[in-house]
């Protein structure tokens, strides 16, 4: 199976900072990786998918990048309405993984 | 905007089995496949497996080989997933998540993103 590992596992950023998650894939995965935020109680949210590709309705403030084994993802003004756990999904083999997520919060 | 409606919670014995429904409120999969991913209390999301129902044809993670079965009835419109000798362990949160990528010629599956989730099943397995 291909492991994502996600880091930082957790961070903590004030309104208006640029954060940046990033996502290594344990081999390569082309551009196959999407990025989800899921927030308390709710099912997960499709933020970007084929690393780059920002889903509609998603904020510009959200950006993803890299291919092969190593993405990121970027928020470049981060909002109180940001606070949430963030996971990427590699998607070009099964079974198709999950990172371990990240924990969004602010300050 | 489509949705997927999911069957609601439910309270099971260890050693039985679950089945869970998942059915897209436009009445379609389309061309769509559909993953299940289950989350247990305070953990991460876990792919379990995934059907394209235009073909049929599913996959499933590893660790649930034997356990799992993910089945699409296209007469009803609705995907199914049914894990099978329960453990405390099993207890979690279950959805069902349609796929927006394509399939392709050779019969499998172009993945892009999980885009509509339905709103989860609460699966509890106690004693």
């Amino acid at each position: 199976d291909i492991q994502l590992t996600q880091s930082p596992s957790f961070l903590s950023a004030s309104v208006g900072d640029r954060v940046t998650i990033t996502c290594r894939a344990s081999q390569g995965i082309s551009s196959y990786l999407a990025w989800y935020q899921q927030k308390p109680g709710k099912a997960p949210k499709l933020l970007i998918y084929v690393a780059s590709t920002l889903q509609s309705g998603v904020p510009s403030r959200f950006s993803g990048s890299g291919s092969g084994s190593e993405f990121t993802l970027t928020i470049s003004s981060l909002q109180p309405e940001d606070s949430a756990t963030y996971y990427c999904q590699q998607l070009n083999t099964y079974p198709l993984t999950f990172g371990g997520g990240t924990k969004v919060e602010i300050k | 905007q489509v949705q997927l409606v999911q069957s609601g919670a439910a309270v099971k014995k260890p050693g039985s089995s679950v089945k869970v429904s998942c059915k897209p409120s436009g009445g379609t999969f389309s061309s769509y496949a559909i993953s299940w991913v289950r989350q247990a209390p305070g953990q991460g999301l876990e792919w379990m497996g995934g059907i394209i129902p235009m073909f049929g044809t599913a996959n499933y993670a590893q660790r649930f080989q034997g356990r799992v079965t993910i089945t699409a009835d296209k007469s009803t419109t609705t995907a199914y997933l049914e894990l099978s000798s329960l453990r405390f362990e099993d207890t979690a949160i279950y959805y069902c998540a349609r796929d927006q990528g394509e399939p392709s010629d050779s019969g499998g599956y172009f993945y892009y993103g999980m885009d509509v989730w339905g709103q989860g099943t609460t699966v509890s397995v106690s004693s």
